[in-house]
């Protein structure tokens, strides 16, 4: 299947590291790894992309497997701010988005 | 403008008629996609269009469904003759351009109800 795999939630308390696995087995040589998040009732919001080495910003690190077939995205210190369903997503070379289920972030106070 | 923006933020209407939904992309962006989103399900792809080539029309459910991008900007998905089924989410997002290079940028959608 070409659909990148997430699960379907996760649980993390406020003010510790997450850590949001996908999977993209089938991911090709120039397929980038995106990652949107969405809150209820908004449009999927940017988080973080890359192609083959980690990636930091001011929101969150992205780490991607030697092999490219599986990416984490990290956020270092949970808010409930953060709490939303994230996407992971393979952009294709020319302008396909292979969409996962997404995984739904709960933050515990 | 600063951001994607997409009007009407809700709009109801009666079965059977039609309805237009507009995109603003950010300015200088040349790819523009159109998703649907149905409650609590991820995003279904519709339409993509970039610069001045032919739309990729794949995703369209119907023939009810069109879509135009005049100048290369704004967008306008219609919807001809609603049924309930097309009661959902309509986002629309704008790139930089083709591929995963760029980042995307998506509206906060138009959450349209067929009653």
């Amino acid at each position: 299947d070409a659909k990148t795999t997430q699960p379907n939630s996760m649980e993390s308390n406020e003010e510790e590291p997450v850590h949001l696995p996908c999977n993209h087995s089938t991911i090709s040589g120039t397929d980038y790894i995106h990652w949107y998040r969405q809150l209820p009732s908004q449009g999927p919001e940017y988080v973080i992309h890359g192609l083959t080495s980690n990636v930091n910003n001011r929101m969150a690190s992205l780490a991607i497997a030697e092999d490219r077939k599986s990416s984490t995205l990290i956020l270092h210190r949970a808010t409930l701010r953060d709490a939303a369903v994230y996407y992971c997503i393979r952009a294709s070379s020319n302008y396909q988005l292979i969409w996962g289920a997404g995984t739904k972030l709960i933050i515990k106070p | 403008g600063a951001g994607v923006s997409q009007s009407p933020s809700n709009k109801v209407t009666e079965k059977g008629k039609d309805v237009e939904l507009r995109c603003d992309p950010i300015s200088g962006h040349t790819a523009l996609y159109w998703y649907r989103q149905s409650l609590g399900q991820g995003l279904e792809f519709l339409i993509y269009f970039q610069g001045n080539s032919a739309p990729d029309k794949s995703g369209l459910p119907s023939d009810r469904f069109s879509a135009e991008r005049t100048g290369g900007s704004v967008s306008t998905l219609t919807i001809q003759r609603t049924q309930q089924e097309d009661s959902a989410v309509y986002l629309c997002a704008s790139s930089s351009g083709q591929g995963g290079y760029y980042g995307y940028t998506f509206g906060s959608g138009t959450r349209l109800t067929v009653v």
